[in-house]
């Protein structure tokens, strides 16, 4: 199975910009996906093929990355984006999820 | 709007069998591939499986593909997950998601069902 690589936690200040990354364990291509997940609540998708930005989601987010190495970008930070943040590839029929950036807002 | 409402979860002994459904409206289900994610309390998300439009390719993640079933009724509007011989380990929120119109990423997401494994 790909494995996905997140790191577990960030602390960033409203206004500021955050960068959350994604390594998988072989090439993806352009296969990689991010979702937010906010306390008590359902996954939403906000990124779709590495790069695409999901209907109704602020342009504040933006992916970038092919391959291995993947970044979702939030500019600039609001609190209410509070949430756990995880990625996602579907290079195989086996499709997994990294084990979320949780992103504190100070 | 696209919904989708899972049911069927609650309080199941150890070993016993449990069948999850996820009731579809606000699109026309049969033009999409449907899955389902499951999240232990306190922990990340895990793709179970999917299924795509007229159920000739189901994929399952390894570790569940002897316990887990997934089917669908498109006449219905919903998807099913049969699990069995449970364990502890398959206590979780389920998730029922709509993959896009590129069956890579899931665009959609059902509110879950919670599935609770105890004697």
């Amino acid at each position: 199975d790909t494995v996905l690589t997140q790191s577990p936690a960030l602390a960033v200040s409203p206004g500021e910009r955050v960068t959350i990354s994604c390594r998988a364990s072989e090439s993806v291509s352009t296969l990689m996906h991010w979702y937010q997940q906010k306390p008590g609540q359902q996954p939403t998708l906000l990124i779709y093929l590495a790069s695409n930005l999901e209907s109704g989601v602020p342009a504040r987010f933006s992916g970038s990355g092919s391959g291995t190495d993947f970044t979702l970008t939030i500019d600039p930070v609001e609190a209410d984006d509070t949430a756990t943040y995880y990625c996602q590839q579907s290079w195989n029929d086996i499709f997994t999820f990294g084990s979320g950036t949780k992103l504190e807002i100070k | 709007e696209v919904k989708l409402v899972e049911s069927g979860g609650g309080l199941v002994q150890p070993g016993r069998s449990l069948k999850l459904s996820c009731a579809a409206s606000g699109f026309s289900f049969n033009d999409y591939w449907m899955g389902w994610v499951r999240q232990a309390p306190g922990k990340g998300l895990e793709w179970i499986g999917e299924i795509n439009q007229d159920s000739s390719t189901i994929n399952y993640t390894p570790s569940l593909k002897d316990k887990f079933t997934i089917s669908r009724d498109n006449a219905q509007n919903t998807l099913y997950l049969q699990m069995s011989k449970l364990g502890s380990e398959d206590t979780a929120i389920y998730y029922c998601a709509r993959l896009g119109t590129t069956p890579h990423y899931f665009d959609y997401w059902g509110q879950g069902v919670m599935v609770t494994v105890s004697s």
